[in-house]
């Protein structure tokens, strides 16, 4: 299912480093979000966008931004890279409240 | 904010033995949806619950959602190997997120 993309698929970088996780959707879905899934903690929401130019912050935004000028685009920055964000982070998107939530393949982090 | 319990963590079984995983939170719910994560995968959509007291089944699937509306549940009957992965409930936080259960990892011995 290519509606819903995430780039790139593995990334090694060092601490202190900027990375950008993207995320691509084709189903112009209002919604979107990130998470991260580390052992122990299932999935938690960084933050989420209702609609371009409108994000909020989830569970565990600290560390993290995002930016939505494009419907179809939703990328993640780390600003500064720490060990402690060594995870697999997903993209999803949704077309409304109630819909189902459509999640991207994944993008694999390792901050040395 | 809206929080949902999911237990247990983990499940192992032999092939052909049965699962069960719950979800429970303290305040009714005005749906829930449960998804299936595959080993390194990504989590996907299984099935939503509305009414109280509905029952939908896929399968060997099955799933409930309580008279109450604070808890659900997925049943898999006769469990395979190809049933392996981690199962998550879904539930609105609010207007416009899901809150996801931590998730039970399941593991089939053939």
């Amino acid at each position: 299912d290519a509606g819903i993309t995430q780039s790139p698929r593995y990334k090694i970088t060092e601490t202190g480093r900027q990375v950008t996780l993207m995320c691509h959707q084709t189903w112009s879905h209002s919604y979107m979000f990130w998470y991260r899934q580390d052992l122990g903690h299932g999935l938690r929401l960084i933050y989420y966008s209702a609609a371009a130019d409108i994000t909020d912050k989830g569970e565990v935004p600290d560390g993290y931004v995002v930016s939505r000028s494009k419907t179809e685009n939703f990328p993640l920055t780390l600003e500064s890279a720490t060990r402690s964000q060594t995870s697999v982070y997903f993209c999803a998107s949704r077309g409304r409240v109630a819909d189902t939530q459509y999640f991207g393949p994944g993008t694999r982090l390792t901050v040395l | 904010g809206q929080q949902v319990m999911q237990i247990p963590q983990y499940q192992h079984v032999q092939e052909g033995e049965d699962f069960t995983t719950y979800c429970n939170s303290s305040t009714t719910l005005s749906n829930i949806q449960w998804y299936k994560q595959r080993p390194g995968g990504h989590p996907v959509f299984l099935i939503q619950l509305v009414k109280s007291g509905e029952v939908k089944k896929q399968k060997r699937l099955t799933f409930q959602f309580g008279e109450a509306k604070k808890n659900s549940s997925l049943h898999i009957t006769a469990t395979q190997t190809t049933d392996v992965g981690t199962y998550f409930c879904a539930v609105q936080g609010g207007s416009e997120k899901l809150v996801f259960g931590k998730g039970t990892k399941l593991t089939v011995n053939p």
